[in-house]
């Protein structure tokens, strides 16, 4: 079946740094999005990408679709203390059903002042 | 979480129990989602339901869960005879369309003891 890898698993950094982290998919997707989760809470979407290619921004972060339809990262630039999360990419094969959606193991962030 | 509601946020159970968890979509959202969170990993689909039907399944246990989406009230997640192994945090998500991102709830934590 598909396998959807995110990397790095955890990023320890200071306050004003930025931040990345990728995803990486065994097959195509169709649409790929990134989300960020609290502890208990609900994942919160950031930013959605409809479109190989395509770069959004969203404030300080920013994420691209890959050319390859086969991965996505995310930025954070100038990272502040709320930005302290999990942060899951996400993504659907489907053209027309895009809930059904397999998700990241998630990129912790830790923001140190 | 744009106004999708999960109840119980917090569900204990013995194991053999029986656990309900609700969802109630977004008005104007008819397409409901369902997913599983393990402590440290990311979400993963169990079903997908319409009003009065299931759209696809293939998330789901085989043995003693079940999901439903009535014409009038809120989708139910049930999960007969709970074993440690259900522990877990549910969450479901909603669209108005199955071409149309999903919006997830805060999520229901089910500890079985």
């Amino acid at each position: 079946g598909q396998q959807l890898n995110q990397s790095p698993q955890s990023m320890f950094i200071q306050e004003g740094e930025d931040v990345s982290m990728n995803c990486t998919s065994s097959s195509i997707f169709n649409t790929w999005l990134w989300y960020k989760q609290d502890p208990g809470e609900g994942p919160v979407l950031l930013i959605a990408l409809y479109k190989a290619g395509e770069l959004t921004s969203n404030g300080r972060l920013t994420a691209q679709f890959g050319i390859t339809r086969k991965d996505s990262f995310l930025n954070i630039s100038a990272s502040i203390p709320s930005d302290v999360g999990i942060y899951f990419c996400a993504g659907s094969p489907s053209t027309d059903s895009w809930g059904k959606l397999q998700f990241g193991a998630g990129t912790q962030v830790v923001v140190t002042p | 979480n744009a106004g999708v509601m999960q109840n119980p946020r917090h569900l204990v159970r013995r194991r053999g129990q029986e656990a309900r968890l609700r969802c109630s979509p977004m008005k104007g959202h008819s397409h409901v989602y369902w997913y599983r969170q393990l402590p440290e990993e990311g979400l993963k689909f169990m079903v997908y339901l319409q009003k009065e039907n299931i759209i696809d399944e293939s998330g789901m246990p085989k043995e003693r869960f079940s999901a439903e989406f009535p014409k009038e009230g809120p989708s139910i997640l049930r999960i007969q005879q709970v074993v440690r192994g259900d522990s877990a945090a549910y969450f479901c998500a909603t669209a108005p369309g199955s071409g149309n991102t999903i919006y997830f709830g805060e999520g229901s934590w089910l500890t079985v003891v």
